[in-house]
Parts: C-alpha cells; sequence; structure tokens
C-alpha cells in the first residue's frame, strides 16, 4: 500500500526554526509537494522537490532524499501566523497525489 | 472571478437526498479534482478529470458521480447521501502539463449529512 507519515502536531516558539518530517511510500515517485493549511482554510502551495537536495523559498526550504522515502520542511524565523497545518503529499506512478494527514504546527509567543 | 470557487460554502443535507458541489476555475487549467478531508486523515481523491470531456476515478469514488462538459466547471454529485459523507469537500485544479503540475485549491464545501 501507498503511505505517508507525518507527526501528527508539533509546537514551537516565535523566532525559531522547526523541521517537519515526512517519509513516504508510494508506488512509484514524481515529486513531493507541501502544502499549507490554515484552519478552516484550503490547502495552499508551498514547494515542490523531484530531485534530491535542499530547495530554499524564502524563510521555507524544503529537503528531499528519494533514497530513504524521506523529506523535510524548515520553517525558519517562525512568526505566529506560521501556525497552521503543513500536508505533505508525494506525486505516484499514475501522477496522482497521495496526502499525508498533515502536521498541525502550534507556535507559542 | 479568480481562481478557483466552489458553491455552497456549506451545507447541512438529510440522508438520502442528491446534492450537487458546484467548481469553477477560470484559470484554464487542464485537469481538476475532487477531494475530501476528514479529521485525521490526508485528502483523499475522489475523481478527477485530466481534460475536458473525460473523467477518472479516483481512491474513493463509491456515491459520487462528477461531468465535465467544458474546461471550467466541474460538479460533483452525491446522488443519494449518507452520513458517511459528512467532510468538507475540496476542488482543485492543475494545468496538466509536466513539471511541478501545481494543484490549486477552491475555498472548500463543508457538508453535514443527517
Amino acid at each position: 500500500g501507498q503511505n505517508i507519515d507525518q507527526p501528527t502536531e508539533m509546537t514551537a516558539t516565535e523566532g525559531a526554526i522547526v523541521q517537519i518530517n515526512c517519509t513516504y511510500q508510494t508506488s512509484g515517485f514524481n515529486g513531493l509537494f507541501w502544502y499549507q493549511q490554515h484552519a478552516g482554510e484550503a490547502p495552499t502551495f508551498l514547494s515542490y522537490n523531484v530531485l534530491d537536495g535542499l530547495e530554499e523559498k524564502g524563510r521555507f526550504s524544503s529537503f528531499l532524499s528519494r533514497s530513504k522515502g524521506y523529506s523535510y520542511l524548515l520553517l525558519k524565523e517562525l512568526q505566529m501566523k506560521d501556525s497552521a497545518s503543513y500536508l505533505c503529499a508525494v506525486r505516484d506512478s499514475n501522477y496522482q497525489l497521495i496526502w499525508g494527514a498533515g502536521t498541525k504546527l502550534i507556535i507559542k509567543p | 472571478i479568480a481562481g478557483i470557487t466552489q458553491a455552497p460554502t456549506s451545507q447541512i443535507l438529510a440522508a438520502g437526498r442528491r446534492m450537487t458541489l458546484r467548481c469553477t476555475q477560470d484559470m484554464r487549467h487542464n485537469a481538476m479534482y475532487w477531494y475530501r478531508q476528514d479529521l485525521g486523515l490526508g485528502l483523499r481523491l475522489i475523481h478527477y478529470s485530466n481534460t475536458a470531456g473525460t473523467t477518472g476515478k479516483g481512491e474513493v469514488p463509491d456515491g459520487y458521480s462528477v461531468s465535465r462538459a467544458n474546461t471550467d466547471d466541474f460538479p460533483l454529485t452525491l446522488a443519494s447521501a449518507v452520513p458517511s459523507q459528512t467532510s468538507v469537500y475540496f476542488c482543485a485544479s492543475s494545468d496538466g502539463g509536466t513539471g511541478a503540475d501545481t494543484q490549486y485549491f477552491g475555498p472548500g464545501t463543508r457538508l453535514t449529512v443527517l
């Protein structure tokens, strides 16, 4: 079966750095996505990795290791508005997205 | 219209009733998708359409049907609603090309079936 694993919930302090991990087992791999979802809202695209390595985009970075079936999302200089759920999704061999259940990130002052 | 719109925003429905959730996009995207999101579970694909005139089944298609008569609209119909279809429904679209082919989501419809 196909599986995406993420921690259910994480807590971090404003101004700090947090790393959200995602491990996956899918039938094929055609890219990994991170989305942000604020409570009661739609998911919004954050990043896309298809090759191994780190992709940096402002305060957010995403890393991929295809051999380990592993990715992480790194958020720096945390702000209160970063409190949200972060969804990891993998595009499988059928070009469909398989989604993790999401990691709820709580930012404390 | 900018992006993807969904209607209604929320709905309470009696079991056994028929319901159509509407989705319209103005980005001229080829591909469209319907997902349901339930607490503790990832987004699950119900149906998709790679281009106008074609549709396909996702992970959880039973009890749902879709049509894609044109590029912009992708309605989802529950023929006879059941309580297990209580969920938040998201419509999404993507260009359908190569590369990232990022999916963009509508605001969602919160459906309660009693």
